[in-house]
């Protein structure tokens, strides 16, 4: 069965900070997602990270892959207020067609 | 591209009741929708994958005669809550997959929050 891992599962940083969201799996996948989640909405899309060593950026935001470790990490440089939001990464599933199997989200504030 | 939408986008109807959730791709062909939940404060939870054409899969724990998941076209997949529940009340999330693209990838709708009373 494969798991993932996220954590911190609650994260409040000032403004200004940087820190890490770590995400682990359990089994080979051959892609991770991040996603983000305001209070009430759906899903928005941040990064699909295909390949031992990617790396994508955009904003303050950055997520790597390590396929090998089985780790992928979301960097948040620099924190404002905006970023305040749940995280979520997930993992594309050989079965069930291909659904992805999510982390448990962390839930990230940002304060002044 | 790639969007897919929900109707309706929020529910509230009495405990006993059924309520059908339309999961549309609008502007591509969707072989493949699945269906998430989403309870308050947690993760989201894969339910079931609908296939166009055959009859859905569900995941452990989901009863499959309670939800009732049918895609009959590339572009709409329906769940339908029967005899709906306090405990059903939730953040329904479809996704569709496009067919049309080499990594099969998928795109998520804005969600149906039902609240059953």
């Amino acid at each position: 069965e494969l798991k993932v891992e996220q954590n911190p599962l609650f994260l409040s940083m000032q403004e200004g900070k940087n820190y890490t969201i770590y995400c682990n799996y359990s089994t080979t996948s051959d892609r991770l997602y991040w996603y983000r989640q305001d209070p009430g909405k759906s899903l928005e899309s941040l990064f699909v990270l295909l390949s031992n060593g990617a790396v994508k950026q955009e904003g303050r935001l950055m997520a790597s892959l390590d396929t090998k470790a089985r780790l992928s990490t979301l960097h948040i440089t620099a924190a404002v207020h905006d970023l305040s939001a749940t995280y979520f990464c997930a993992v594309r599933q050989g079965n069930s067609g291909y659904a992805l199997n999510f982390g448990k989200g962390t839930s990230l504030l940002v304060t002044p | 591209g790639a969007v897919v939408s929900q109707h309706p986008s929020r529910v509230i109807c009495k405990s006993g009741t059924s309520v059908k959730i339309e999961c549309r791709s609008l502007d591509f062909q969707a072989t493949t929708m699945f269906w998430y939940r989403q309870f308050p404060k947690q993760s989201l939870m894969l339910m079931a994958t609908s296939n166009e054409g055959s009859k859905a899969t569900y995941e452990q724990g989901v009863e499959k005669d309670k939800f009732l998941i049918n895609h009959a076209s590339l572009t709409l997949s329906t769940l339908t809550v029967t005899s709906a529940h306090p405990e059903d009340s939730s953040f329904y999330i479809c996704s569709a997959r496009d067919r049309g693209l080499a990594f099969y990838e998928q795109y998520f709708g804005p969600g149906t929050r039902l609240t059953v009373t």
